[in-house]
């Protein structure tokens, strides 16, 4: 059971590419979502999911997009990257009834 | 909206002491749940404990339990016999009931065991 991972770990970037965060987990949860943490902050969230084929913004949506086609997979799209979003990101899943949040390790993100 | 404050941006503590991490939130809503995370330099959120707000009975983990107090808004968190393993951030976060998975996290405390 892997639980919530995260791919790329680490990732440097250059102003104005794109790139996508992938986030998959193996626990059949239905609500997935994304956080960022920046220096001297808690986690803030960008975009949650409730089910396949459902999104909703979180706190700090703009510049990133998000699709969940299947009950696994959370990808995070950053369309154009900027310095601002250079953070740690964090993948998120949670059971329908369950009250425990599982996070993935992290993705450590440097836009340049 | 919620929000999460941590009052205590660094605390330290010796191994084998009790320390407390203090926590308020604010919010209208009357069901929510609190959490604690711990994040160690891995930066692995790790969830310590969670207290529904409709229980009255502080939560207990093991070495780790919480004072919640519903009417002060308040929801702390005790850490008997420290050991260095509990060297970390700490986060503690708040979610409203019904499905919500806006988690709201203060700013973090960072604890510190000393040998």
């Amino acid at each position: 059971n892997a639980g919530v991972t995260q791919t790329p770990k680490f990732q440097v970037l250059k102003t104005g590419q794109s790139m996508t965060l992938q986030c998959a987990q193996d626990m059949n949860h239905e609500y997935m979502s994304w956080y960022r943490q920046d220096p001297g902050m808690g986690l803030r969230l960008i975009h949650y999911s409730v089910g396949a084929g459902i999104t909703d913004q979180g706190e700090v949506p703009n510049g990133y997009n998000v699709s969940r086609s299947t009950t696994e997979d959370f990808p995070l799209r950053l369309l154009s990257a900027a310095p601002s979003q250079t953070s740690v990101y964090f993948c998120a899943s949670r059971g329908y009834r369950g009250l425990t949040i599982y996070f993935g390790e992290g993705s450590w993100l440097t836009v340049v | 909206a919620q929000t999460v404050t941590q009052s205590q941006p660094e605390m330290s503590v010796q191994e084998a002491e009790t320390v407390t991490l203090s926590c308020t939130y604010d919010t209208s809503e009357n069901n929510y749940y609190l959490f604690w995370y711990k994040q160690p330099p891995s930066r692995q959120m790790i969830l310590v404990i969670r207290q529904e707000a409709y229980k009255q009975q502080n939560a207990t983990e093991n070495r780790f339990s919480v004072n919640f107090q519903k009417a002060a808004k308040s929801f702390s968190l005790k850490i008997s016999d420290s050991q260095l393993g509990d060297t970390a951030m700490y986060f503690c976060a708040f979610q409203t009931q019904g499905g919500s998975e806006k988690l709201v996290f203060g700013k973090g405390t960072k604890l510190t065991v000393n040998p």
